[in-house]
């Protein structure tokens, strides 16, 4: 089985540039997770799609982040204008259903400079 | 808010030897599932053992083993016969199990242990 897969896996950027994710989750996976990952911290939830609507978006900077789950499968995440501060990993996992056990893909290493 | 904590922010072990990794929490939950994770270089988040709170018995697989404390919320890991492959960052996760919707069924991480590995 295929695991969940991300692009680009490094990415630099200016600060006021705009920057876009990709993820493609694992097939039949309802659930779909984007984390943000600074350096030295463990990962921390941005926004949270159960098929293609957001179930939890509390923690995403809505003036400056977007996410879209379109059809239900793959996901963007947009960045726009960057900030320094956004210089992270962000990573992209998928569940079967929000009880089951979330998958990680290898994720995008964000530098803003 | 449900908080997770990892006092050890590097540890070190022989090849071969055993390492124990701490953590804590702190929730006013009863139902939750704990976790831990292994984060290679590579950035891959791998789930490496998971413990249900009702369980009183404490999780195992292969060479890795949990001590589960629920009354003192502390979850530790640990780790027999030391393999080189067994270098990561090792995270610690928490997820609330109850009949919730939303952010109460997201993961909270700890800051994470680097645990380096000498042959």
């Amino acid at each position: 089985e295929a695991g969940v897969a991300q692009s680009p896996r490094y990415k630099i950027i200016e600060k006021r540039q705009s920057v876009a994710f990709w993820c493609n989750p694992i097939s039949g996976h309802a659930t779909l997770y984007w984390y943000q990952q600074i350096l030295g911290q463990g990962p921390k939830l941005l926004i949270q799609f159960q098929n293609n609507g957001v179930v939890d978006d509390s923690q995403l900077p809505k003036d400056r982040f977007s996410a879209e789950r379109l059809k239900g499968v793959d996901s963007t995440l947009k960045i726009q204008p960057a900030k320094l501060e956004d210089s992270a990993v962000y990573l992209c996992a998928s569940s079967l259903a929000r009880r089951n056990e979330q998958f990680f893909g290898p994720g995008t290493r964000l530098t803003v400079l | 808010a449900q908080t997770v904590t990892q006092s050890q922010p590097e540890m070190s072990v022989q090849e071969a030897e055993t390492v124990t990794l701490s953590c804590t929490y702190d929730t006013s939950e009863s139902d939750y599932y704990l976790f831990w994770y292994k984060q290679p270089p590579s950035r891959q988040m791998i789930l490496v053992i998971r413990q249900e709170a009702y369980k009183q018995q404490n999780a195992t697989e292969n060479r890795f083993s949990v001590n589960f404390q629920k009354a003192a919320k502390s979850f530790s890991l640990k780790i027999s016969d030391s393999q080189l492959g067994d270098a990561a960052m090792y995270f610690c996760a928490y997820r609330s199990a109850g009949p919730h919707s939303g952010s109460a069924r997201q993961l909270t991480f700890g800051s994470g242990t680097q645990l380096t590995v000498l042959p």
